[in-house]
């Protein structure tokens, strides 16, 4: 049973161009999370989705960024017009439900590094 | 700030010593987890403990939860080199979903 699958495990964008990160959640995992890492720093949530809904981006900034869950395919973090700022690394966890009890496992991350 | 606190930031000890880390938290959790990220690399989870629970071990492990003092400590023994790592502790937040992370104890065992 494969584990939280993430691509590309390195990004290097230049300034204003996109990032797209991928994720694939551990087969039977419908719920979706993502958290951002800044070097020496712990994890902070972003985003919370199921298949086909996003169902919390308090965490994510409302400008640039994006995120899906279609219900085909991977989960997908958009990062439009990159800046300097959005170097960092980026990972995904899932979950079967989402209830607190339920541990999330994650994946090995997307570094990235806006040039 | 939600942001759970460790100390210290940076341990460094011989190999075989013990290894003692703290985290701090000021929400109601459900459980607190520990994880231990290598260099470059993501997350592996260690350890689970229960908000009605005081003390867990696994293997070398053992965690600690003192839920009046909204506090926790993770011990290693017998570190190896290996053990290496950056260890970070996550809260639930009561009722939640979300993860909050400490701000994470850099470990260097050396050999």
């Amino acid at each position: 049973n494969a584990g939280v699958m993430q691509n590309p495990r390195h990004l290097v964008r230049r300034r204003g161009q996109e990032a797209r990160l991928r994720c694939s959640p551990m087969k039977g995992h419908s719920h979706v999370y993502w958290y951002r890492q800044l070097p020496e720093e712990g994890l902070k949530f972003m985003v919370y989705l199921q298949k086909e809904n996003i169902i919390d981006e308090s965490g994510m900034p409302k400008e640039r960024f994006s995120a899906e869950f279609p219900k085909e395919g991977p989960s997908i973090l958009r990062i439009q017009q990159v800046v300097r700022g959005d170097s960092a690394a980026y990972f995904c966890a899932s979950s079967q439900t989402s209830l607190a009890s339920e541990t999330q496992y994650f994946g090995p991350g997307t570094r990235l590094l806006v040039l | 700030s939600q942001q759970g606190e460790e100390d210290p930031q940076a341990l460094s000890i011989q190999e075989g010593e013990n290894a003692t880390m703290n985290c701090s938290y000021k929400t109601s959790i459900n459980n607190l987890q520990w994880y231990r990220q290598n260099s470059g690399r993501g997350l592996v989870h260690l350890i689970l403990i229960r908000s009605n629970e005081r003390e867990k071990h696994s293997g070398r492990l053992r965690v600690t939860l003192d839920t009046s003092k909204k506090s926790s400590s993770l011990l290693i023994t017998a570190s190896r080199a290996a053990d290496t790592a950056s260890y970070f502790c996550a809260m639930v937040d009561s009722g939640t979903y979300k993860y909050i992370f400490g701000t994470g104890t850099r470990l260097k065992v050396l050999a």
